[in-house]
């Protein structure tokens, strides 16, 4: 099987854009989850989608969103970009979603906030 | 809220020496607890993993243990290698909602 692939691989934003980024699971996996990555942050969870429905949310502003299509392909997007932004931005999927699933990441979007 | 704890953020061992990676976390309905390594420029990658019914687990030349009454599960690396080197993440998932929280990582120098 495929891995997850994201794309695209890198991007370069100006301060006040927006971005979708984009995550193809491994086929049959249902859960998508998007981290941010940052050096000395570690993982932080963005949210995770399961069957087309947002099922967890962690701590980050509305300006992050995401949407999972019926393929089980998920987009984030971030809006009115900020500096702090910059990051690597990682999406794993699963194949249930339960949280005793392994996660498969993909190998990441790094953005770059200009 | 949740919260994963991971001590120390570096850590640099001779090769061939034991590394331990230790973690805590908050919520007491987390059960299950899997180890990532991430490679410099790869994807994080499981390579381990411990459910709350067990305190014990080993895959070569990797362990880890759970205490669950304290919290807190460690990861145990002996005869390190080259290979080795890597950023070790942990992490806990809570039962009730299958939300995975990452600690922020520890970077493992192997010295030759």
């Amino acid at each position: 099987k495929a891995g997850v692939t994201q794309t695209p691989r890198y991007l370069i934003k100006t301060r006040g854009q927006q971005v979708t980024l984009s995550c193809s699971p491994i086929s049959g996996h249902r859960s998508v989850s998007w981290y941010q990555q940052t050096p000395g942050q570690g993982l932080q969870f963005l949210f995770e989608y399961f069957s087309e429905t947002q099922r967890n949310k962690g701590n980050f502003p509305g300006r992050f969103s995401g949407r999972q299509f019926s393929n089980s392909r998920s987009e984030m997007n971030v809006s009115t970009l900020e500096l702090g932004d910059s990051a690597l931005y990682l999406c794993a999927s699963s194949p249930g979603g339960q949280g005793t699933d392994t996660q498969y990441f993909g190998p990441g979007t790094r953005l770059t906030v200009l | 809220g949740e919260n994963v704890e991971q001590h120390p953020s570096t850590l640099s061992v001779q090769e061939g020496d034991s590394a331990v990676i230790k973690c805590t976390y908050s919520d007491s309905a987390s059960n299950y607890f899997p180890w990532y390594k991430q490679e410099l420029g790869k994807r994080p990658q499981l390579i381990i993993d411990i459910r709350s019914n067990v305190g014990e687990k080993k895959d070569q030349r990797i362990a880890v243990t759970l205490n669950k009454t304290a919290k807190h599960f460690s990861l145990h690396i002996t005869e390190t290698q080259p290979e080795d080197s890597a950023v070790y993440f942990c992490a806990a998932t809570l039962n009730r909602d299958d939300k995975i929280i990452f600690g922020k990582g520890t970077r493992l120098h192997i010295l030759p």
